[in-house]
């Protein structure tokens, strides 16, 4: 059960977008829409922002999406913000009753 | 969402156990799938293992061989056994609830505790 594949690093400019992707196998990503990702601010606990690979709990605001295609999920962050500075964590079902997370990327509003 | 809280030691010492503690809000005991998850400083998440019945338990495969989680629903809290531990295992962890108003596999962590940093050193 190896982590999903995330890219170390991404940046954007205030107003821009940018997809972060979460790669992994045929038997976690490519097997189940049970995608979700996590926001992580330094310091604090990670928060639910994207479930079922492209469901937003209520208060996430609408410039956060998921999608996926095959072995790879993707979170775009529309309208960049100043506050959108964080890590991001994909997390997918990998059979039987596991779960494996991505390694986590650090996004950097400029 | 729920409100969660961490417990237990900060310093554990090589080869010894690791016993955390979760406590949740009354009433919430039996709603969630109640996950362990840790994160080495400056590192990524890991999924430990999840309880939510007092039978039905589920670990990561990497840990399974040293992992204990339980519940008690009396008190209103879960825990976590690590079992043998290295400095490897140094880490912030959390406990996290996912709903149970959710399929088993899809719920997903909507509560988080602020977590507890565990270091192991002698």
């Amino acid at each position: 059960q190896s982590a999903l594949t995330q890219p170390r690093s991404v940046s954007g400019s205030p107003g821009q977008s940018v997809t972060i992707s979460c790669t992994g196998t045929s038997s976690d990503v490519g097997a189940y829409n049970y995608v979700s990702w996590y926001k992580q601010q330094t310091g604090t606990a990670p928060k639910l922002i994207i479930s079922d690979v492209s469901k937003r709990p209520s208060g996430v605001p609408d410039r956060f999406s998921g999608s996926k295609s095959g072995n790879t999920a993707s979170l775009t962050i529309s309208g960049l913000q100043t506050e959108d500075e964080s890590d991001y964590y994909c997390c997918s079902y990998a059979g039987s009753y596991s779960w494996v997370f991505g390694a986590g990327t650090k996004l950097t509003v400029l | 969402q729920v409100q969660l809280q961490e417990s237990g030691p900060g310093l554990v010492k090589p080869s010894e156990t690791l016993s955390l503690t979760c406590t949740v809000p009354d009433g919430s005991i039996n709603k969630y799938y109640w996950n362990w998850i840790r994160q080495p400083v400056g590192k990524g998440l890991e999924w430990i293992g999840r309880s939510y019945t007092s039978r039905s338990t589920n670990y990561n495969p990497s840990l399974k061989s040293r992992i204990t989680m339980s519940l008690d629903t009396s008190m209103n809290q879960f825990s976590l056994t690590l079992r043998s531990v290295t400095v490897a295992d140094t880490a912030v962890y959390y406990c996290a609830g996912a709903p149970r108003i959710y399929a088993s596999s899809s719920a997903p962590l909507d509560s988080w505790g602020q977590g507890i940093l565990v270091t192991v050193s002698s």
